[in-house]
């Protein structure tokens, strides 16, 4: 079953502004992760936030976490076109498996 | 460092054919290893996980099997492909005791099914 729903599907951006996707889940999680995919590739890891943490940085990228309302966001400053592809939020929990959203895809426009 | 190897990257195959989609993992040992099932434009969908040799966790009913016959390589199979069985395949592999850590991708393997 899915858990974490990113919003918004699709987002469309000039280079240099930044980018925000938002993800949100249903029940109680250990940690929450964002991967990014490029077109027919694999994922590759970007950051977890783990439970009792709010916020947290890595280079461009940083991702909230707001456990009482189940949802993270990502953030991504001075986008580049390099930056284009589908981000996903996945949550680890209890039952021992990460379980991944459908996706936010980002195009950034040179 | 670790890499992770998945092959073939691509295949055509008709219905009622079998599969073998191999995925092994290099500079670890006893790794969780994983498929997961992409359709496109959607999320991932776990197919199954293992935490050790011979040990095999299914998360969803289908015609698909998997099998860890070594430490490090992880084979998804099928006796007879289905139209819906087509899709981007990915294995991806974690440190072992870690299920929900970060987890380590192989390029996929991008099925078509006619």
């Amino acid at each position: 079953s899915q858990q974490g729903e990113e919003d918004p599907q699709a987002l469309s951006i000039q280079e240099g502004e930044n980018a925000t996707m938002n993800c949100s889940y249903k029940t109680s999680i250990n940690n929450l992760q964002w991967y990014r995919q490029n077109s027919g590739r694999g994922l590759v890891h970007l950051i977890l936030i783990r439970s009792n943490e709010r916020e947290k940085h890595s280079g461009r990228l940083r991702v909230t976490l707001d456990t009482s309302k189940k949802s993270s966001s990502l953030l991504i400053t001075a986008s580049r076109a390099a930056d284009t592809a589908s981000y996903f939020c996945a949550t680890g929990s209890n039952t021992g498996k990460l379980i991944f959203g459908q996706g936010t895809t980002l195009q950034v426009k040179p | 460092s670790q890499t992770i190897h998945q092959w073939p990257a691509t295949l055509v195959q008709p219905v009622g054919s079998p599969l073998s989609l191999e995925c092994t993992v290099e500079g670890t040992s006893n790794p969780n290893l994983y498929w997961y099932r992409q359709a496109a434009g959607r999320g991932l969908q776990l197919l199954f996980y293992s935490v050790g040799i011979g040990q095999i966790s299914s998360e969803v009913p289908q015609n698909l099997s998997a099998s860890r016959p070594q430490d490090r390589q992880f084979i998804l199979s099928s006796k007879k492909l289905l139209l819906s069985d087509s899709g981007f395949y990915l294995c991806a592999w974690s440190v072992f005791g870690t299920n929900t850590g970060e987890l380590f991708f192989g390029e996929g393997s991008r099925l078509t099914v006619l």
